[in-house]
């Protein structure tokens, strides 16, 4: 069974730019969730989709958004790129009215702002 | 809000020992999860081992078991026959009510010596 995947692995911008980042779930799975992990704040959850619908959103600026689309996979923008974007972003999901079982982890994609 | 508080920033286990890292949690909420991932550095974000609040029986998964204390809001990884492969940073995560985001904590790195 294949699972999460991200793209692109790595990705460079400047200050000001916008930057798409892809995933796409595990089969079967209708949720998709969206955390960052920057150096010294950890890992926080940015987002959640479900059937579609954003279901929940973490303390981010609306600059950072995203959608899921009819088979699950899912894209999260960034706009007006600031330094502090800097992180790697981790994709998970999980099987939709699963309760409060795992979410499975993509490798993730490397933002580096300049 | 919940909470979760990893103690110890960074530990060391000779190989084929055992050793335990630390996880306390803060939740008002009578129903949820507690997981361990482990995060090599190829920073694919793997799932160790669950706990459903409800089950008094710790989990198990081969070399790795849990020592949860729901009254202390104590869930311990215990790491038995440590592997040069186990060296990674490991997160302990809750997931409860009705928001479904994993909240981490701030992650200890293990490192195995030889």
């Amino acid at each position: 069974e294949a699972g999460v995947t991200q793209s692109p692995t790595h990705l460079i911008k400047t200050i000001g730019q916008q930057a798409t980042l892809r995933c796409s779930p595990i089969s079967g799975h209708t949720s998709v969730y969206w955390y960052q992990q920057a150096l010294g704040l950890g890992l926080q959850f940015l987002l959640w989709y479900d059937e579609g619908e954003e279901r929940n959103r973490g303390n981010f600026p609306p600059r950072f958004s995203g959608r899921q689309f009819p088979n699950y996979s899912s894209e999260l923008n960034v706009n007006a790129l600031e330094l502090e974007d800097s992180a790697l972003y981790l994709c998970a999901s999980s099987p939709r009215m699963e309760g409060q079982g795992p979410q499975f982890f993509g490798p993730g994609t490397r933002l580096t702002v300049l | 809000a919940q909470t979760v508080t990893q103690s110890q920033p960074e530990m060391s286990v000779q190989e084929a020992e055992t050793v335990t890292l630390s996880c306390t949690y803060d939740t008002s909420e009578s129903d949820y999860y507690l997981f361990w991932y482990k995060q090599p550095p190829s920073r694919q974000m793997i799932l160790v081992i669950r706990q459903e609040a409800y089950k008094q029986q710790n989990a198990t998964e081969n070399r790795f078991s849990v020592n949860f204390q729901k009254a202390a809001k104590s869930f311990s990884l215990k790491i038995s026959d440590s592997q040069l492969g186990d060296a990674a940073m490991y997160f302990c995560a809750y997931r409860g009510g009705a928001t479904n985001k994993l909240i981490f904590g701030t992650g200890t790195l293990l490192a195995v010596q030889p």
